[in-house]
């Protein structure tokens, strides 16, 4: 199957600080991918759908100005959670669809990134 | 919007079998998906189902029926390592994620 690889995978920061979290697609090109949160013991909510060439579209109740999104490649999207709070340390995964012929409705998952603001 | 249901948590014993349930309330639907996911890891990837019907890998089965908005995965043979949560999630017409909140099986000796 195809591979999403994140980075990093874990990060300790200070309050007020901004954090940069990367996802890469690493052996097919992804137009769409996706960033999710999730809370101890909850499951995956969806931030916002990041798109190649444009801007993403962030799901209700999300900030858009504290959580930047760039697709930067077909291979590469950022998160970038700006002046981080402690209410923002969560484990942090992207997906990305398909890859592969037959498999174009599935998602992959990176590994995640572990965010911890102090 | 979506609503997804599944049970909160699930205990079965090593070699047994279970079935999680999932409803789901949809605007609109573009498959479903189950993943399985260990504490502090992300999710991987089991099965999609977008047609009615059974869908088996191995030991692992998922079932759909739209007209219903129901669906089941099917655990077999289990193993200590099956213990994990397991998601089961919707995709809409654009292709995003809404998921449920992932049932916790709990395999014992």
């Amino acid at each position: 199957g195809a591979v999403v690889s994140q980075h990093p995978s874990w990060v300790i920061c200070k309050s007020g600080t901004s954090v940069k979290i990367e996802c890469r697609s690493l052996d097919f090109q992804a137009t769409t991918m996706f960033w999710y949160r999730q809370f101890p013991k909850q499951s995956l909510m969806l931030m916002a759908t990041s798109n190649e060439g444009s801007k993403a579209t962030y799901e209700q109740g999300v900030e858009k100005d504290k959580f930047l999104i760039n697709h930067a490649s077909l291979t590469l999207s950022t998160l970038t959670v700006t002046s981080a709070h402690p209410e923002d340390s969560s484990f942090y995964i992207c997906s990305a669809p398909g890859g592969w012929a037959g498999e174009s409705d599935t998602q992959y998952f990176g590994p995640g990134t572990r965010l911890t603001v102090l | 919007g979506q609503n997804i249901d599944q049970p909160t948590e699930m205990t079965a014993t090593e070699g047994a079998i279970v079935q999680i349930n999932c409803t789901y309330q949809t605007s609109g639907f573009n498959g479903l998906f189950w993943y399985q996911q260990h504490a502090g890891e992300a999710p991987t990837f089991l099965s999609y189902n977008v047609l009615d019907g059974l869908e088996e890998k191995g030991r692992f089965s998922s079932f759909l029926s739209r007209s219903k908005g129901y669906s089941y995965l099917l655990l077999k043979e289990l193993q200590m390592k099956d213990s994990a949560s397991y998601l089961c999630a919707v995709s809409d017409s654009w292709g995003k994620l809404q998921f449920g909140a992932g049932t916790q099986v709990v395999v014992t000796p």
